[in-house]
């Protein structure tokens, strides 16, 4: 149980165009799902906290306009990354939380590895 | 920000020897996560210890929770080959419900 997917596991993009990455949680509802960047050989960065039928909460310094989350059901938050730019390959994992299994504990995506040429 | 400083920042080591991880804070946690990473791949939950003092096992894996509730660490006893991977410790802060801070990461080889 409490399995986290993301699509698609890598993408490639142009310079200047958005590209949208899935969160979804598989066999429970997660109101709150958190989006995190990690860049090779460093740690995971907390980006957003997205909550189910609200605007996402951005940590400082992550541009709002530029990585556009939505949570429009209890098993889905979307990432998109507009007008992407070279700085913003990395590889972009979610999680998210079980209230009724464990609330403290997170699970985590696979992942998505962005690169923009 | 509250910051989670790990040590080492590697870990090389030979199959049979005990390791131990380090997490440090001068902050306070509700509580502490730790996690294996394998490249190109999501964190893997390993476990979580809310309770100051407490202290939790899993098979040759032990975990501890420091008194105030500002440390932890991870120790492994006889590592195997198959413990090779980045492990993450990650701890909530007090008054940011679900919002974890990861410290830098210890990557750790064992090899036969």
């Amino acid at each position: 149980g409490a399995v986290v997917s993301q699509h698609p596991s890598w993408v490639i993009c142009k310079s200047g165009t958005s590209v949208k990455i899935e969160c979804r949680s598989l066999d429970f509802q997660a109101t709150t799902m958190f989006w995190y960047r990690q860049f090779p050989k460093q740690s995971l960065m907390l980006m957003a906290t997205s909550n189910e039928g609200s605007k996402a909460t951005y940590e400082q310094g992550v541009e709002k306009d530029k990585f556009l989350i939505n949570h429009a059901s209890l098993t889905l938050s979307t990432l998109t990354v507009t007008s992407a730019h070279p700085e913003d390959s990395s590889f972009y994992i979610c999680s998210a939380r079980d209230p009724y299994r464990a609330a403290i504990e997170q699970y985590f995506g696979p992942g998505t590895r962005l690169t923009v040429t | 920000t509250q910051l989670l400083e790990q040590s080492p920042q590697f870990l090389s080591i030979q199959e049979g020897e005990n390791l131990t991880v380090y997490c440090n804070s001068s902050s306070v946690f509700s509580s502490l996560q730790w996690y294996r990473q394998e490249p190109g791949e999501g964190p893997v939950l390993l476990v979580t210890v809310v309770t100051g003092g407490e202290v939790k096992k899993l098979k040759r894996l032990t975990f501890q929770f420091g008194d105030a509730r500002k440390d932890s660490s991870l120790h492994i006893t006889a590592a195997q080959p198959g413990d090779t991977g980045l492990y993450l410790c990650a701890g909530e802060s007090t008054d940011s419900w679900g919002k974890l801070q990861f410290g830098a990461g210890t990557q750790v080889v064992v090899t036969p």
